[in-house]
């Protein structure tokens, strides 16, 4: 079991630019969370997405947008970065009915220069 | 609203010696509780959790915690420190409103170093 994967794991992009990060759930889990981990901060949850669609959304803008493909695997995407946005981004995974048993991945880290 | 509290930002501790990383919490019912180790550059990795029951839970690496109910507090402890143990600890809580659904609501972490 290879575990939760993210793809990939390093990534620089322009100001303004759009990105798109990926994770692989772990075998077996169907809903995938993700996280923003900001500099000598504790992760932020961005949103989790189950059955392919957004189920919880914490206080992000809309320039944070994802998708939940039939194979369970999910994207973050970001548009319009800024500089803020630099950030260790965590992709967790669980199983539905046991929402608190979450994986997380090695997360990607982002850099917007 | 629901918050995590580590007043700690940063603890230094002697190998061999014993160690105690705080934790408080705001929440409104009986919360969902836990600690994750975060190394450099690696992802997030479960300590121990608490759910219910007994007030003193186990987890790996010979750490444990105790909740506190009139304390809003879940502390985390090891009694004899390894040089391994230097990494980043978050506690953290999981509004569940009687469900498994939710997300996890994470403190600032306390970076843990340790001297030879």
């Amino acid at each position: 079991d290879a575990g939760v994967t993210q793809s990939p794991t390093h990534l620089i992009k322009t100001r303004g630019q759009q990105v798109t990060l990926r994770c692989s759930p772990k075998s077996g889990h169907d809903t995938v969370s993700w996280y923003q981990q900001a500099l000598g901060q504790g992760p932020q949850f961005i949103f989790q997405y189950y059955e392919e669609e957004e189920r919880q959304r914490g206080n992000f803008p809309d320039r944070f947008s994802g998708h939940q493909f039939p194979n369970y695997s999910s994207e973050l995407n970001v548009n319009a970065l800024l500089l803020g946005d630099s950030a260790l981004y965590l992709c967790a995974s669980s199983h539905r009915d046991r929402g608190t048993e979450a994986f997380f991945g090695q997360g990607t880290r982002l850099t917007v220069v | 609203a629901q918050s995590v509290t580590q007043p700690d930002i940063h603890i230094t501790v002697s190998e061999g010696a014993s160690l105690e990383l705080r934790c408080n919490y705001s929440y409104g019912a009986t919360p969902y509780l836990f600690w994750y180790v975060q190394s450099p550059g690696q992802g997030l990795q479960l300590l121990l959790k608490y759910f219910s029951g007994d007030t003193l839970v186990q987890g790996i690496k010979g750490f444990e915690a105790e909740f506190k109910r009139s304390q809003s507090s879940f502390n985390l402890r090891k009694p004899s420190v390894h040089w391994s143990d230097a990494a980043e600890y978050f506690c953290a809580v999981f509004p569940h409103y009687g469900g498994s659904q939710g997300n996890l609501i994470f403190g600032k972490g306390t970076k843990l170093s340790v001297k030879p």
